[in-house]
């Protein structure tokens, strides 16, 4: 069975530009979840989506926005785009909405020059 | 809030020595414990998962991890130090209750692991 698929795997943009990530879950997953790992640090929660619906928010700019399709896959885009954005931005899927575990993508690594 | 220390940034081990990473969390509630795996260029893969059943957690390629809750500790290790096992490993924490974001984990800075022949 195919894992996490995430596209691109990299986007190089510029300042004040826009940029749209894309995920899709495992097959029979229907949570999606996005961080992003900055160069030597650990990933950091940006958004979940269950069942099309937020269920949760981490602390970044209201820059940062995403949606969950019919088919569970999962968009997260990114508006006036900044040097601190660049890193690698990783997507998670899980069965369900309690106690599953994770399966993360390879991530999307995005360099903003 | 919830919250992971990984102890040492970088841990060297010789090849076939004792591999031991370490690991506290800081939570207002009973918390769920995991440790991941991250190969270069490469996403994060689940070691092992600590959701309050048994506190010694045995994971893939050999390794485990022991829930002690007197410590806040949760500590990987491995009996015997593989050149495959050289990549950077994160401890992550979440709520074990329902609520907003009830599934994020929250994530240590990480620990690369060098295993020298």
């Amino acid at each position: 069975d195919a894992g996490v698929t995430q596209s691109p795997t990299h986007l190089i943009k510029t300042r004040g530009q826009q940029v749209t990530l894309r995920c899709s879950p495992i097959s029979g997953h229907k949570s999606v979840s996005w961080y992003q790992q900055v160069l030597g640090q650990g990933p950091q929660f940006i958004f979940q989506y269950y069942e099309k619906e937020e269920r949760g928010r981490g602390n970044f700019p209201d820059r940062f926005s995403a949606r969950q399709f019919p088919n569970y896959s999962s968009e997260l885009n990114v508006n006036a785009l900044l040097l601190g954005d660049s890193a690698l931005y990783l997507c998670a899927s899980s069965a369900g909405w309690g106690n599953q575990p994770q399966h993360f993508g390879d991530g999307t690594r995005l360099s903003i020059l | 809030a919830q919250s992971v220390t990984q102890l040492g940034s970088h841990v060297s081990v010789s090849e076939g020595a004792l591999v031991l990473l370490r690991c506290n969390y800081s939570s207002s509630v009973p918390p769920y414990l995991f440790w991941y795996v991250q190969y270069p260029n490469q996403g994060l893969q689940l070691l092992l998962k600590y959701t309050s059943a048994a506190t010694l957690v045995k994971g893939i390629n050999g390794f485990e991890a022991e829930f002690k809750k007197s410590e806040t500790s949760f500590h990987l290790t491995k009996p015997s130090a593989h050149m495959s096992d050289a990549a950077e490993y994160f401890c992550a924490v979440r709520r074990n209750a329902g609520g907003t974001s009830y599934g994020k984990l929250t994530f240590g800075q990480g620990t690369i692991l060098t295993v020298h022949p």
